[in-house]
Parts: C-alpha cells; sequence; structure tokens
C-alpha cells in the first residue's frame, strides 16, 4: 500500500495562475481532509470530504475549491493563485467501512507551494 | 469556536531530563491527536486520545486526557537526543480538526 500521496510534491506559480493539487488514497478511507501550514504553525483545515460526492467548508477556505468525484481521490484547486496562499499543503484521510472504526488520520508527503 | 494553545512554544532540554508540554482546548472535543514532524517532513502520529482519563504510552512518550479540564498533557521521560522534533496537538470536533501551534523540542547532550 503507498498510504497517501500527493502530487506535485513543488510548485512554483505566478500570482493569478490556477494549479491543481491531487490528493490519492489507497486504503478505501471515506474521509478526506487538505490543511496548509505556514511557517512556525501548526496545520489549518482548509476543506474536508465525509465521503465520493460531498465536500464541506474548514477553517480556511477562501480562495480554494475541492471536488472528490472518486472515492480515492480529494483534488485542491487555487483559480487564481495569490502570495498569500505560499504554503505547505497536507492531505489527509481515515476511516474505512471495510476495516472499521479507526481514528487515525493518515498524511500525505506534503506539497510545497510558492506564488510569486 | 474550537481553539487550540500549546505550551511551551519552545522547549530545550538537556538529556536525561523530563518534562511535560500542555495542550488546553476551549470547547468540548470527540478525540484528541498528539504528532510529531521533523523539519520538512510529513506528520507522524503519536497518539489518539479518547476519553476522559485516557493514558496511552509510547517509548519515552506518554499522553493523558482530561476532558473535563480540556487538557491533554504530553510527558517526555529521559528525553534523549531523537526526541528532538516539533510536536503539535490536535482536537477533532465534529469533523473540525485544530491545531495547536506546536512545541519545538530541542534535546541537548
Amino acid at each position: 500500500n503507498a498510504g497517501v500521496t500527493q502530487t506535485p510534491k513543488f510548485r512554483v506559480l505566478k500570482t493569478g495562475q490556477s494549479m491543481t493539487l491531487l490528493c490519492a488514497q489507497d486504503m478505501n478511507h471515506e474521509y478526506m481532509y487538505w490543511y496548509r501550514q505556514d511557517p512556525g504553525m501548526g496545520l489549518r483545515l482548509i476543506h474536508y470530504s465525509v465521503g465520493e460526492g460531498t465536500t464541506a467548508k474548514g477553517e480556511v477556505p477562501d480562495g480554494y475549491n475541492v471536488s472528490r468525484l472518486k472515492k480515492q481521490n480529494f483534488l485542491l484547486g487555487l483559480e487564481s493563485a495569490a502570495p498569500s496562499q505560499t504554503s505547505v499543503y497536507f492531505c489527509a484521510s481515515s476511516y474505512s467501512r471495510v476495516s472499521g472504526v479507526s481514528y487515525e488520520q493518515y498524511f500525505g508527503p506534503g506539497t510545497r507551494l510558492t506564488v510569486t | 469556536e474550537l481553539k487550540v494553545e500549546q505550551n511551551p512554544l519552545f522547549l530545550s532540554m538537556q538529556e536525561g531530563k523530563n518534562y511535560t508540554i500542555y495542550c488546553n482546548y476551549s470547547t468540548t472535543s470527540d478525540r484528541l491527536y498528539w504528532y510529531r514532524q521533523d523539519p520538512g517532513k510529513s506528520l507522524e502520529s503519536l497518539f489518539v486520545l479518547l476519553s476522559n482519563g485516557a493514558v496511552k504510552q509510547e517509548g519515552r512518550l506518554m499522553a493523558s486526557l482530561d476532558t473535563k479540564a480540556r487538557l491533554s498533557t504530553l510527558h517526555i521521560t529521559a528525553a534523549v537526543h531523537d526526541l528532538s522534533a516539533t510536536y503539535f496537538c490536535a482536537v477533532y470536533n465534529n469533523n473540525d480538526m485544530r491545531f495547536g501551534a506546536g512545541t519545538r523540542l530541542t534535546v541537548k547532550p
């Protein structure tokens, strides 16, 4: 099992450009999350999904959109990137109905995004 | 609004010493997590605490939860250099996860 993977690992954007970050998990998890981590801070929840086709806003959703068309994938989009979105983005997943209740959140390796 | 406060934010310890990191939160919670993060890396799960009075131990780390006081502690026993990292607590409530700012731990010989 690869666990949680994120694509790309690094990206540099110019202000106003758009991009999509891909998170994939192979653990049959129901829940998926997108976080951002700024220097010297804890993670902040951007959006989350409790199942295929459903998404909801987290603590800092402005400037981002998400989609969960397939259970194993959770996409994070930036329509018009701004320097304030320079951050490290982490994806996480949790809870499989098949393997039973587990409260662990499994994190991906992160995507380092710089917006100039 | 759910808020999480961690202290201290910076901690420099001598090897062999004991210390405690504190995590206070503002509203009732479904569960509390402790994570470790090394520089430039992702988060490594240490503990998940589910109920009042829960205590979990792994090696030199022990975590506890007091839901009435809305307080969790991460106790470090006989610190070693390999424990140098940033430690985060996070509180989960109704699909919302809030992290503390982290405690940057440095263990010196």
